[in-house]
């Protein structure tokens, strides 16, 4: 398999503020990472995909602006969610794919449970 | 919109008890589907990564199929232990999107 990690596990925040949120792969390189978000009783939703060294590809209906992603490295990827409020509050996961094929599979990190007060 | 099912949305079983649950899936424009095995926080566990129509891939007590002329993958879990208990998930893999569309998955607890 391949390790990925989320930082932080769970947050906290008040609302207006912003909380970053930290994907990285331990033991493989991962040019593209994947951004998802699960609201209570539903399915896991792609929000954007995360390039190493470019912009982030956002699906349709994600604010660009109020979800910043940034991978700056090959084991890197942040999210930052801007301005939060309460409809933010969710759970937000990240993946990777190990070796860059597609007949891989993506790797999960844990995922963050976001709480917007 | 592409849609993933997945039923039952959650069962309860006695311990060594086999069970199956169903993953649906558009039948058109299909490149893979995958099986996950996802326990309360930690990271979802990838099972199988089925691309061919018929295929059949094993995992010590659990399997899964795959019809990808009708759209539906069955995962079976024989012998089911306290251990099994965990929310499967499937994601559909569609030729030329590289995105996964995942079902609600189906929440399984094995009583000891």
């Amino acid at each position: 398999g391949a390790v990925v990690s989320q930082h932080p596990s769970w947050v906290i925040c008040k609302s207006g503020t912003s909380v970053k949120i930290e994907c990285r792969s331990l033991d493989f390189q991962a040019t593209t990472m994947f951004w998802y978000r699960q609201f209570p009783k539903q399915s896991l939703m792609l929000m954007a995909t995360s390039n190493e060294g470019s912009k982030a590809t956002y699906e349709q209906g994600v604010e660009k602006d109020k979800f910043l992603i940034n991978h700056a490295s090959l084991t890197l990827s942040t999210l930052t969610v801007t301005s939060a409020h309460p409809e933010d509050s969710s759970f937000y996961i990240c993946s990777a794919y190990k070796s860059g094929r597609r007949t891989d599979t993506q790797y999960f990190g844990p995922g963050t449970r976001l709480t917007v007060l | 919109i592409l849609n993933v099912e997945q039923s039952p949305q959650s069962l309860h079983v006695q311990e060594g008890d086999s069970t199956n649950f169903t993953c649906s899936f558009p039948s058109s424009n299909f490149y893979a589907l995958h099986w996950y095995r996802w326990e309360t926080a930690k990271s979802p566990e990838a099972l199988f990564v089925m691309t061919l129509n018929g295929d059949e891939k094993k995992k010590g007590r659990i399997s899964a199929t795959l019809n990808t002329k009708e759209g539906y993958s069955y995962l079976y879990i024989k012998g089911s232990q306290p251990e099994d208990s965990a929310t499967y998930l499937c994601a559909f893999d569609g030729s030329g999107t590289y995105k996964y569309i995942f079902g609600t998955g189906t929440r399984l607890k094995v009583l000891a």
